[in-house]
């Protein structure tokens, strides 16, 4: 199995403060990754998927990748209490592009 | 609407019990997959299939099976086999058109073993 590796959290950032997230992966031949949230007793809905070393943003997220280091983060800028949600990474490796997930780090935003 | 059904919602087992998860989709995608949350855990893959009438294990799959026998239609049969069932499974589904299409999930169906 192909392990990924997020920071445990819990994390806790004030209303507009920036959330840091991070995480590792194990397989140099993963392809892409991608950054799910999850509410709580809801389904993963897709953020952001980044695929090339660098940054990429998307309003208030940047994703980052650094494949020499298969190291991957998350910054939400300007954090919301709607940002309150456990984040899921997760790397695509193989053929047929499974995904292996991260086990999730719960950020809560502090009105 | 364009999306991934699963029903029901929440489902009690007794012990010994087989119970069947549907999931159905009408996004067309060729690939489907299950997975299984546990609490402060991430998923862990069950079985997956990219094409109708095939299907693979995945990483946690002994107690469960699956059939396809229609695209949009990919139903998890959790056995008495499986000794600890109680979870959140998710279905999700995704086009087979290159490595960067992310997977849609389903609203999950929560097993909970009486």
């Amino acid at each position: 199995q192909k392990e990924v590796e997020q920071n445990s959290g819990p994390l806790s950032v004030p209303e507009g403060a920036i959330a840091s997230l991070n995480c590792t992966y194990s397989d140099r031949g993963s392809q892409s990754f991608f950054w799910y949230r999850q509410y709580s007793g809801k389904s993963p809905e897709l953020i952001m998927f980044i695929y090339s070393n660098g940054d990429k943003e998307d309003g208030r997220f940047t994703a980052q990748l650094n494949k020499a280091s298969q190291y991957v983060s998350l910054l939400i800028r300007d954090s919301q209490p709607s940002d309150s949600a456990t984040y899921l990474c997760a790397s695509s490796w193989g053929n047929d592009y499974k995904l292996s997930f991260g086990a999730g780090t719960t950020v809560t935003v502090r009105a | 609407d364009g999306g991934i059904t699963q029903s029901p919602k929440y489902l009690f087992r007794k012990e010994g019990q087989n119970v069947t998860l549907s999931c159905e989709q009408n996004l067309n995608h060729d690939a489907m997959y299950w997975y299984r949350q546990d609490p402060g855990q991430g998923l862990r893959l069950i079985y997956y299939s990219q094409i109708v009438n095939d299907f693979q294990k995945g990483d946690i799959a002994e107690g469960y099976s699956v059939s396809r026998e229609k695209k949009e239609s990919f139903p998890l049969t959790v056995t008495s086999a499986q000794k600890n069932p109680t979870a959140f499974y998710l279905c999700a589904s995704r086009t087979l058109q290159g490595p960067y299409n992310e997977q849609f999930f389903g609203p999950g169906t929560r097993l909970t073993v009486l």
